[in-house]
């Protein structure tokens, strides 16, 4: 059974510019979330979404985007990157709309994304 | 608004020892679940274990295991017989009751010494 598989692993972008990172999560599953982490920030949420709908979303400002497709794979964007923004970007899957109960997500292995 | 606190940024043992990670958290539910994530240095979180704040017994995993006190907010995972491959960072979370929305603490380096 495969992972959740991010791509892609490695990012170099420019400020100014955009980016787009991708996430499929494990077969079945339905429900993905977004996590960025920094070293001074920790993991932070950055939304979630369950059958194509945003469920949640956290304090985020509005360059921050994402979207899942009907096959659940998801992406996100950042649009106009920002010094700020380097950080590595983890996805995770869950079966259902309370991982909790699923005992977690499963995570991937996370695009590294570096502003210069 | 929850929060989850780990104190110890880094922590280190010996091969075959035990060692206790801490983690204190904050919040108003009285019904919730807490996890412990690891981060190897591959990236990928692990689940470690979770802990059902209604069961008063503590979760147990193979050489992990928690001391929850519910009433003092405290979530602590012990490791056993420590390996070289449980370096890592270790993270404690608490997810929201909208079940997949979690607050990570900031985690605890754990250095393994042969």
């Amino acid at each position: 059974k495969a992972g959740v598989t991010q791509t892609p692993r490695y990012l170099i972008k420019t400020r100014g510019q955009q980016v787009t990172l991708s996430c499929s999560p494990i077969s079945g599953h339905r429900s993905v979330s977004w996590y960025q982490q920094t070293p001074g920030q920790g993991l932070q949420f950055l939304f979630e979404y369950f059958s194509e709908t945003q469920r949640n979303k956290g304090n985020f400002p509005g360059r921050f985007s994402g979207r899942q497709f009907s096959n659940s794979r998801s992406e996100m964007n950042v649009s106009t990157l920002e010094l700020g923004d380097s950080a590595l970007y983890l996805c995770a899957s869950s079966l259902g709309p309370d991982s909790r109960i699923t005992k977690g997500y499963t995570f991937g292995s996370g695009t590294r994304l570096t502003v210069v | 608004a929850q929060t989850v606190t780990q104190s110890q940024p880094e922590m280190s043992v010996q091969e075959a020892e035990t060692v206790t990670l801490s983690c204190t958290y904050d919040t108003s539910e009285s019904d919730y679940y807490l996890f412990w994530y690891k981060q190897p240095p591959s990236r990928q979180m692990i689940l470690v274990i979770r802990q059902e704040a209604y069961k008063q017994q503590n979760a147990t995993e193979n050489r992990f295991s928690v001391n929850f006190q519910k009433a003092a907010k405290s979530f602590s995972l012990k490791i056993s017989d420590s390996q070289l491959g449980d370096a890592a960072m270790y993270f404690c979370a608490y997810p929201l009751n909208t079940g997949n929305q979690f607050y990570f603490g900031t985690g605890t380096s754990l250095t393994v010494i042969p």
